[in-house]
């Protein structure tokens, strides 16, 4: 089974509107954290938000706010007030593992286009 | 803004030949990483450094792939003999410890084999 499940190849939305980018994801540690990682063309990984699975609040930054459902196995990124810089490749991200030997499963990843 | 370089930024060689590059991690971040992204996939680790020792080298290709971090800061990613299919993204991330997780990743080195 696949750690990290993200159904969305590719979004369009309009400037200005709000996104979810989906994931989900697998994992029987009960200790793990969930990231998500923007990719722009260019190439580098820009992290954007961080989820620890004992977090009791939902982890917010700025315009990105994580809607995390432990039941559900979901870590959903939320982008507010979408802007034209946001296009770009979105990775969600899972850890497992003790400090030290932990392990980072990326998922396959969601094209972003913000359409003026 | 404390930064993760690599170099080079790109790299064009014929199969065969050997390719090496190099990273270096945020200053005082004693966790290293190097993946491997292929077109449209996600990255893959390749191997982690806790300071100077190799912790998970289990997906490196060993034939061909050797990474080292003889100090515990720089390191380097070599490939010999390389292969078309190794034509991919190489990603270095670095980690500060102490219980803090993110991984923080450089610019990475985009490599065609021919």
């Amino acid at each position: 089974a696949q750690k990290i499940t993200q159904t969305q190849p590719g979004m369009f939305v309009q400037e200005k509107e709000a996104v979810t980018l989906d994931c989900t994801y697998d994992t029987s540690d009960p200790s793990y954290g969930l990231f998500w990682y923007k990719q722009p063309s260019s190439g580098e990984m820009i992290f954007l938000i961080y989820q620890g699975s004992y977090d009791q609040q939902n982890a917010t930054e700025g315009r990105y706010s994580l809607n995390f459902q432990k039941a559900r196995k979901s870590a959903n990124l939320v982008i507010s007030a979408s802007q034209l810089g946001d296009s770009a490749m979105y990775f969600c991200a899972m850890r497992e593992g003790t400090f030290g030997n932990e392990k980072l499963t990326f998922g396959t990843g969601t094209r972003l286009t913000i359409i003026p | 803004e404390a930064e993760v370089a690599q170099s080079p930024r790109y790299k064009i060689t014929e199969k065969s030949q050997a390719v090496a590059f190099w990273c270096d991690p945020i200053s005082g971040h004693a966790t290293l990483y190097w993946y491997r992204q292929i077109l449209g996939q996600g990255p893959e680790l390749l191997v982690q450094f806790q300071d100077e020792s190799v912790v998970d080298d289990s997906q490196l290709p060993k034939d061909r792939f050797s990474a080292e971090r003889l100090k515990g800061v720089d390191s380097t990613l070599k490939i010999q003999p390389a292969e078309l299919g190794d034509s991919a993204m190489y990603l270095c991330a670095s980690s500060p410890g102490s219980n803090k997780w993110t991984q923080y990743f450089g610019p990475g080195t985009r490599l065609l084999v021919l």
